[in-house]
């Protein structure tokens, strides 16, 4: 299966807000299927940072939130702050358990 | 507290099989799936496939199905992932991480990552 659409790079100034997208067809996201983000850090292992969409798992901040409409979801982050910087994946995962992720998106800190 | 902690790295010549573990712990292993995720050097992460621990059950991506080998040893509590025929296509950080919940649709816990690299 194709990965998810995601843009490669976004930037931010601290205390902004970013979005970041991630478009899928109607065979995932657009199914019903649940949409993850992770966060991952250079040399670390990914960290879950929203899952079913919109949920936050214990310890995440509040800052980041996660969004769908149609075939799209988005991940946001508000109130940048210099640890934000890191890469960010969106994953795509239907109840016949296909999962997808998406390419990536490097968040730069400005 | 929940931990995954997985093998050593490991280099393999073209055409050889790699085996790598995860322990886990601070949880009841037969309660969650385990699956496995990796990236290659500079590249995206890539789903391999899972297993769901209380019975086996294994669910892999079409494109490693027949290379790949998923089992658990619910005695010491790990997991196993056996990649065979390596090309250097395989080289990557090899990930396994724990389904969240009883769907299991997001991986809550990573294990440190194995890089395996494949060499002539």
């Amino acid at each position: 299966q194709s990965a998810l659409t995601q843009p490669a790079s976004v930037s931010g100034s601290p205390g902004q807000s970013i979005t970041i997208s991630c478009t899928g067809t109607s065979n995932d996201i657009g199914d019903s299927s649940y949409v993850a983000w992770y966060q991952q850090h250079p040399g670390k292992p990914p960290k879950l940072i929203i899952y079913e969409y919109t949920k936050r798992p214990s310890g995440v901040s509040n800052r980041f939130s996660g969004f769908k409409s149609g075939n799209t979801a988005s991940l946001t982050i508000s109130g940048l702050q210099a640890d934000d910087e890191a890469d960010y994946y969106c994953c795509s995962f239907a109840v016949n358990v296909r999962v997808v992720f998406g390419g990536g998106t490097k968040l730069t800190v400005l | 507290q929940v931990e995954l902690v997985q093998s050593g790295p490991e280099v393999k010549k073209p055409g050889a099989s790699v085996k790598v573990s995860c322990k886990a712990s601070g949880y009841t292993f037969n309660n969650y799936a385990v699956n496995w995720v990796r990236q290659a050097p500079g590249q995206g992460l890539e789903w391999m496939g899972r297993i769901r621990v209380y019975n086996g059950n294994t669910k892999s991506t079409q494109r490693l199905q027949g290379r790949v080998t998923m089992t658990t040893d619910t005695s010491t509590s790990t997991v196993y992932m056996e990649l065979r025929d390596l090309t250097s296509d395989d080289t990557a950080v090899y990930y396994c991480a724990r389904a969240r919940g009883i769907i299991g649709e997001s991986f809550d816990y990573w294990g440190q990552g194995t890089l395996v690299t494949v060499s002539p």
